[in-house]
């Protein structure tokens, strides 16, 4: 079973602070995602990782950065923190087999993000 | 550009009537496409694809390329169906990434 772990459910950050949300995953998936996901707007696609140092921008990366350093690990980073980053971010992985028509995505709990 | 429509927000239905959830997909390529559930917190997970025409938990799905659509029904629902569902659209061409539509909650009263 593919497991997606995030390191935080809650956090709180003030703002202008360098923020780090990391995510792993255990099953040497290519494919990694980090999405927003707010009430009425859905999921929206901040980055995402084909492959180790490889970084793609999504819909929304303004005032986001993200790392790959190894396989399993995607990190996301606010480079300073502001109050409309409030919201709820979930990292993704997927396999580049088929994917991701034959074996979609799979999420992390997420984290919920509170910038004051 | 590639864009997935969820027409409702909010849906509520008795238990053990038919429910339909909505979805419409603008790509101009051949799609496919999936929905993905979240129940009360618990994370994202998928539901279904339209590739593996599958049901699961009593739900299917059709893909209409006539009508751009992608609709999820169940002709009874559970109490256990209450939930947000979102709508997925892949582009292929490998494309990795996922499209999602605003997700549409459903309730289901006893």
């Amino acid at each position: 079973d593919v497991k997606v772990t995030q390191s935080s459910r809650y956090l709180v950050k003030r703002t202008g602070e360098k923020v780090f949300l990391e995510c792993v995953q255990d099953m040497d998936h290519e494919n990694m995602f980090w999405y927003r996901q707010d009430p009425g707007l859905g999921l929206r696609l901040i980055y995402f990782s084909y492959d180790v140092k490889m970084k793609e921008k999504g819909d929304i990366p303004e005032g986001y950065s993200v790392s790959r350093e190894k396989k399993e690990r995607f990190s996301l980073i606010l480079e300073s923190a502001s109050t409309n980053q409030t919201s709820m971010y979930l990292c993704a992985s997927s396999s580049h087999l088929g994917a991701p028509a034959n074996y979609g995505y799979t999420f992390g709990s997420g984290t919920r993000l509170t910038v004051v | 550009a590639q864009r997935v429509t969820q027409p409702e927000k909010l849906l509520s239905v008795f238990k053990g009537a038919p429910v339909e959830l909505k979805c419409n997909y603008s790509y101009s390529g051949s799609p496919e496409l999936f929905w993905y559930v979240q129940y009360s917190r618990q994370r994202l997970q998928l539901l279904l694809r339209h590739i593996s025409r599958e049901s699961i938990k009593g739900f299917t799905a059709d893909l209409n390329k006539g009508e751009t659509s992608f609709h999820l029904k169940k002709p009874f629902a559970q109490e256990e169906d209450s939930a947000m569902y979102y709508c997925a659209l892949a582009t292929g061409g490998g494309s990795e990434k996922l499209v999602f539509g605003k997700g549409t909650k459903l309730t289901v009263n006893p």
